[in-house]
Order: C-alpha cells, then structure tokens, then sequence
C-alpha cells in the first residue's frame, strides 16, 4: 500500500515555541491532505483538510492562527502550531488520500507525532 | 451528515476464536466503508474497503467485512483471533462527493492466549 511518513516521529518543547511537523506521501501523488489530532483512547478528531496550492479548510473551533498549515507540493504538508501550550499537547496524525477529491480512494495514515509542550 | 457506530468500547475474545468488530453506519446515498486498525503510539493502518460489488469485502491480515445496506451495518470480522490482533479498531464512512472521512469512536480488541 502508499506510504505515508511523518517527521518527527516525538517533540518535546517549551510553552510559547513553535512546532513544525511534516507530513510526506512516499510513493504517491497526493493533492489531498488532512491533519487530525488524538487525545488518548479516543477516536481521531479532522483539524483541517489540506490542499496542495491553497488554503487548508479548517473544521469549526480549530484556530487557524495556531495551527498552520502549509501543502507546498503534491508529496508534502506541514503543520505548524504556534505558541504552543501545555493544552496542545497531543498526538497529531497525517493523511493522505488516493485519487481525486471525493472519489472512492482510501486515505493512507502518518504513524503520528506525539507532542508534548511543558 | 454522515457518521458511524462502534457500540462496544472494548471486545475480548480467546485466541482461536472467531472476532467480530461491530460497524453501523450513517449516510446519504451510497457510502463508502472503511476499517483502519491502529497499534499504541502509531498511525492508522488501512485493513479493507467496500465501495462497490461483492458485499463481502476481503482485507489485510485475514479480515473481511461484510456490508449490509438493509442494516446500515459493516462488521469487522476474522474467523481466528490471533494475540496480536490487539489493537484499536476503526470503522470510517465517506459519502460519495465528500472530502471528509467520518470516523467511529473506535473499539478496543483484546485476544486473550
């Protein structure tokens, strides 16, 4: 299956700085990416919805301001959370889908970044 | 709107027997069904798929799925549970047109030796 990687794998950084994660489909073009965030035992939760050349789609609440999201090619999305905040600590998971927007294509999942601000 | 069930938050079961992970579903018109299965501190993994075609969707790993219309349902299911099958089970729906992967709650699958 396409891969999907996510770098760092773990950040640890202090409240006020910025983080930066990135998030590369592999073996595949991928003009779609999402980026989802998971507190622990839970389901993922879709932050934004990332387009390669445009703005990212934020879902309602996720405060586009703190979290930047950059797709500067059709293999690669950043997230950039701002000024970070203890609260922002999490795990953060990428995706990528197959094929066109809306299509049948499955998404294929980073193995996550879990980041830790104290 | 679209959404999906998992009832159960945990599911136990011997190794050897057969698994079955539960999957309703909600979603205008025909949707497109999904499990992932994660393991701690990683990302999603992709097990299987229906679209279209044979209700009975064969994955990864030995899983299949079967899609139900008349029950809005997609159950996960493998005949022999093996030990590292523990996992988190996600089932997810899309509808056709859609952007966004609606994600159940997922389900906890403990296989006891």
């Amino acid at each position: 299956g396409a891969v999907v990687s996510q770098h760092p794998s773990w950040v640890i950084c202090k409240s006020g700085t910025s983080v930066k994660i990135e998030c590369r489909s592999l073996d595949f073009q991928a003009t779609t990416m999402f980026w989802y965030r998971q507190f622990p035992k839970q389901s993922l939760m879709l932050m934004a919805t990332s387009n390669e050349g445009s703005k990212a789609t934020y879902e309602q609440g996720v405060e586009k301001d703190k979290f930047l999201i950059n797709h500067a090619s059709l293999t690669l999305s950043t997230l950039t959370v701002t000024s970070a905040h203890p609260e922002d600590s999490s795990f953060y998971i990428c995706s990528a889908r197959l094929g066109g927007s809306g299509g049948p294509g499955e998404q294929f999942f980073g193995p996550g970044t879990r980041l830790t601000v104290l | 709107a679209q959404s999906v069930a998992q009832p159960e938050d945990q599911v136990n079961v011997a190794e050897g027997n057969p698994l079955t992970v539960k999957c309703t579903y909600s979603v205008s018109g025909n949707p497109y069904l999904f499990w992932y299965v994660q393991y701690p501190n990683r990302g999603l993994q992709f097990l299987l798929k229906y679209i279209t075609g044979d209700n009975l969707v064969k994955g990864s790993y030995g899983f299949e799925a079967e899609f139900n219309k008349s029950q809005t349902s997609f159950h996960l299911k493998k005949p022999s549970a093996l030990v590292s099958d523990s996992a988190l089970y996600f089932c997810a729906v899309r509808a056709p047109g859609n952007n966004r992967l609606a994600f159940g709650k997922g389900n906890q699958v403990v296989v006891i030796p």
